[in-house]
């Protein structure tokens, strides 16, 4: 596809079990970034890959989240020992890395913390 | 970091022009004003951007002000489909790494 690709697109998982979600960027784009959408809420900043670069991962809110990107395309955000309070939309985006500021973003993976 | 604000409701009656926002005092000089809009249960998606001067698309227009502290962005006539949160965000450069901060936005809603 010519988008942004994000899976799964709903999780549903118990307090303490680890998630992974993935994202699949627009060929060619060099920057990746990870936000959160917490009902009603803006979004989130958590993570910004750019290129070969080390990854910004001041927005991550614990270090029970990490995040990596193999081969500077597909990236996953891993949440561990999840909390009820990590229920949230989490939204990929992916642009060119030209200092243009456009983002594509994908649909978001909703997760559910019980 | 420079930040944005904007009201966090508008109304507007179908087909006719809506004007929203955006206060940005603290712009520095190399930032780049964002527009960004979130229908719901979709991800944002990109409206329009601009530094100095006003721009055009076939989305909307943006009016920047001469001083750069605050801006507009104009539909020219609302539809529903156009109700939606828009997002008003500056270009911030940390170094090596940039991130886009999102504010709460204006949630826009059409009217019939």
């Amino acid at each position: 596809g010519a988008g942004v690709s994000q899976s799964p697109s709903n999780k549903v998982t118990e307090k303490g079990k680890d998630v992974e979600l993935r994202c699949d960027p627009i060929s060619g784009h060099t920057a990746l970034y990870w936000y959160r959408q917490s009902l009603g809420q803006g979004l989130e900043f958590l993570i910004y890959f750019q290129g070969n670069s080390a990854p910004d991962k001041s927005g991550l809110p614990s270090d029970r989240f990490s995040a990596e990107r193999t081969g500077g395309s597909v990236s996953t955000l891993t949440i561990q020992r999840t909390q009820q309070e990590d229920s949230a939309v989490y939204l990929c985006a992916s642009s060119p890395g030209v200092n243009t500021g456009e983002l594509f973003f994908g649909e978001g993976s909703r997760l559910t913390v019980l | 970091d420079a930040k944005t604000t904007q009201p966090n409701s508008m109304e507007s009656n179908e087909e006719e022009p809506v004007h929203l926002p955006c206060n940005h005092s603290t712009i520095s000089g190399t930032d780049y004003i964002h527009w960004y809009r979130q229908l719901p249960s979709q991800g944002p998606e990109y409206v329009i951007h601009g530094l100095t001067s006003n721009v055009n698309n076939r989305m909307a227009s943006l009016a920047i002000a001469e001083d750069r502290k605050s801006s507009t962005l104009i539909l020219h006539r609302a539809t529903l489909r156009d109700a939606a949160v828009y997002y008003c965000i500056l270009v911030l450069s940390s170094g090596s790494a940039r991130q886009l901060t999102f504010g709460s936005g204006t949630q826009l809603t059409v009217l019939p």
